[in-house]
């Protein structure tokens, strides 16, 4: 079964470097998502991306952070100076977008900024 | 804006008992879909069963029914002959609809447990 698959499944970085997480989304899905889950809270929207750019954004998507779809496969969430509130989990998802489509998400790479 | 409350942050069942998970939503919206997540300590984020607002009738998957109440925006969900496998993070969530799937409304979630 297709799967959306994410990399690395654990990612430590020291407070101000970049971090840039991998998502591979599923092949046919059209739709794609980040979302961030601090330990112990809600999951939260960050942003949708379709047709090579971002179609909605929350609040929590500053300036420091941006999405891209390089090469047709990848999409990859960076942050651009972390900080330390930014350690939580991140999970992709990606959706076909039809109305009656569900939103599959991957496995989640877990953020720790020391 | 829409919101998802799950009032119950811990629960906890005996292996083959059933047990209730609630939510409430508020919405402006009349045409969403709800859905229920399951988080097991693996962390991914697995769906359980979805409803669209617009149908009556209660979605069920297996083990897995919902009891959705438009009205009083309610979306509770029922999970009977509870199994060792079914411990984990449930998270209610809400879609309005219109827009694509992936931009969902989580609620707090709740932790469930069972018991051997």
């Amino acid at each position: 079964e297709p799967e959306v698959t994410q990399t690395p499944s654990h990612q430590v970085t020291q407070m101000g470097q970049e971090v840039i997480l991998r998502c591979v989304p599923i092949s046919n899905h059209l739709y794609f998502y980040w979302y961030r889950q601090i330990l112990g809270q809600k999951v939260e929207f960050l942003v949708s991306f379709y047709n090579n750019e971002i179609s909605e954004k929350s609040e929590i998507f500053d300036d420091q952070f941006s999405v891209e779809r390089p090469d047709g496969s990848n999409f990859t969430l960076k942050i651009r100076s972390t900080k330390l509130e930014d350690s939580a989990m991140y999970f992709c998802a990606s959706s076909r977008g039809e109305m009656n489509t569900e939103a599959f998400f991957g496995q989640g790479t877990r953020l720790t900024v020391v | 804006a829409q919101t998802v409350t799950q009032s119950q942050p811990e629960m906890s069942v005996q292996e083959a008992e059933t047990v209730t998970l609630s939510c409430t939503y508020d919405t402006s919206e009349s045409n969403y879909y709800l859905f229920w997540y399951k988080q097991p300590p693996s962390r991914q984020m697995i769906l359980v069963i979805r409803q669209e607002a617009y149908k009556q009738q209660n979605a069920t998957e297996n083990r897995f029914s919902v009891n959705f109440q438009k009205a009083a925006k309610s979306f509770s969900l029922k999970i009977s002959d509870s199994q060792l496998g079914d411990t984990a993070m449930y998270f209610c969530a809400f879609i309005a609809g219109g827009t694509s799937y992936g931009k969902l409304t989580f609620g707090q979630g709740t932790i469930l447990t069972v018991h051997p």
